[in-house]
């Protein structure tokens, strides 16, 4: 089976712009997950969506947003892009919500603000 | 709230030395502690996962971990390293009210010949 696909895999964007993330969770996995991981830093949570729900949001501005399809793919959506959004954006999945539920990351999205 | 502390930032042996990586949480509610490895330039693949029971956990690669509750530590071992364990290392605890992990910054195993 597939494990969590994300695309693009690198891109660069320009202050200002806005840039969408894609990710697809491993199948039957209906809760998703994104992380920010700065380089030299540990991911940091973002958002977390199940079954098309927000269920959980990190301390990130508003210009971060992401949303749930219905057939459990997501986006994240950046606008108004910064230097400092340059970072690995990971997406992750899981067959539910729940502390037992193991977390699968995908290997990420680079993106460079320049 | 839950935090986690690598102690470490970075950790060089040689092959076939034992290893540990350190680490200590942070938590006023139930403990769910993980270890993450991410290669490089790749994403993060879990490790082991202590949730309850037994306080030593067995993970994948010959690495194992022990949950330490008096000393709020989780500290990751291995008995004897080899140069493909070179790698990033996080230890994550579940935070908050859903299962969004917390990570440490993360302990850079370098192994050389």
């Amino acid at each position: 089976d597939a494990g969590v696909t994300q695309s693009p895999t690198h891109l660069i964007k320009t202050r200002g712009q806005h840039v969408t993330l894609r990710c697809s969770p491993i199948s039957g996995h209906k809760s998703v997950s994104w992380y920010q991981q700065v380089l030299g830093q540990g991911p940091q949570f973002i958002f977390q969506y199940y079954e098309k729900e927000e269920r959980g949001r990190g301390n990130f501005p508003d210009r971060f947003s992401a949303r749930q399809f219905p057939n459990y793919s997501s986006e994240l959506n950046v606008n108004a892009l910064l230097l400092g959004d340059s970072a690995l954006y990971l997406c992750a999945s899981s067959l539910s919500i729940g502390t037992g539920n193991t977390i699968y990351f995908g290997e990420g999205s680079w993106l460079t603000v320049v | 709230a839950q935090s986690v502390t690598q102690l470490d930032s970075q950790v060089p042996v040689f092959e076939e030395a034992p290893v540990e990586l350190r680490c200590n949480y942070s938590s006023s509610v139930s403990v769910y502690l993980f270890w993450y490895v991410q290669y490089p330039n790749q994403g993060l693949q879990l490790l082991l996962k202590y949730l309850s029971g037994s306080t030593l956990v067995k993970g994948i690669n010959g690495f194992e971990a022990e949950f330490n509750k008096s000393q709020t530590s989780f500290h990751l071992r291995k008995p004897s390293v080899h140069i493909s364990d070179t790698a990033e290392y996080f230890c994550a605890v579940v935070g908050g009210a859903g299962t969004a992990l917390i990570f440490g910054k993360g302990t850079t195993l370098s192994v050389s010949s």
